[in-house]
């Protein structure tokens, strides 16, 4: 089962706006990445977050990490029409078994121009 | 610099027949994973190599599925027979890990888009 669970499942706003997706998890985390993928493409990495950092920013591009509440958002700002793609979490955590990089099923956002 | 490589990009089987996929990572790069993604789905690791030796197979279906990773570089995913439910994507990813200078990006091929009649 996947622990990463991304919220909303899809997301439609307009150009210029802001867009936040969110995703959960369930166990305790080295860190938490996400992940964009443009339709049939692969996963193009955006940012990674260590469990002992809060905030991050790259570009437009803003993550928050509460590790109390097991919770990551990612916001994009200014939003563009080139920004629709899926967007996934994805953590790396040590569940029974060892190292796993588990993603979550992902926040579907369209940017309409 | 190239990034990861994967081939081929479309594969179309009848059920019961074999396929093999092939991944070439990114040059230097000592970890290399398998995932299959489904329709709507996020991707699930299948295997992954630390060099040759596969630290975590856990989640790949013994019965019909194996991998290799000669020498320590390119690999390849094999599915003997091949079921209706294994059409997806299957995606190659590597990374460099943080003892050899590198961080935990994973670098993702375009993936193989199997399907499976």
């Amino acid at each position: 089962s996947q622990q990463g669970e991304e919220d909303p499942q899809a997301l439609s706003i307009q150009e210029g706006e802001n867009a936040t997706m969110n995703c959960s998890y369930k166990t305790s985390i080295n860190n938490l990445q996400w992940y964009r993928q443009n339709s049939g493409r692969g996963l193009v990495h955006l940012i990674l977050i260590r469990s002992n950092e809060r905030e991050k920013h790259s570009g437009r591009l803003r993550v928050t990490l509460d590790t109390s509440k097991k919770s990551s958002s990612l916001l994009i700002t200014a939003s563009r029409a080139a920004d629709t793609a899926s967007y996934f979490c994805a953590t790396d955590a040590f569940p029974a078994g060892g190292f796993k990089t588990i993603f979550g099923a992902g926040t579907r956002l369209f940017v309409k121009a | 610099e190239a990034g990861v490589v994967q081939s081929p990009r479309y594969k179309i089987i009848e059920k019961k027949q074999p396929v093999a996929f092939w991944c070439n990572p990114i040059s230097g790069h000592n970890t290399l994973y398998w995932y299959r993604q489904n329709l709507g789905q996020g991707p699930e690791l299948l295997i992954r190599y630390e060099n040759e030796e596969a630290v975590d197979d856990s989640q790949l279906p013994k019965d019909r599925f194996s991998a290799e990773r000669l020498k320590g570089v390119d690999s390849t995913l094999k599915i003997q027979p091949a079921e209706l439910g294994d059409s997806a994507v299957y995606l190659c990813a590597s990374s460099l890990d943080v003892e050899r200078g590198g961080t935990d990006t994973q670098y993702f091929g375009p993936g193989t888009r199997l399907t499976v009649l």
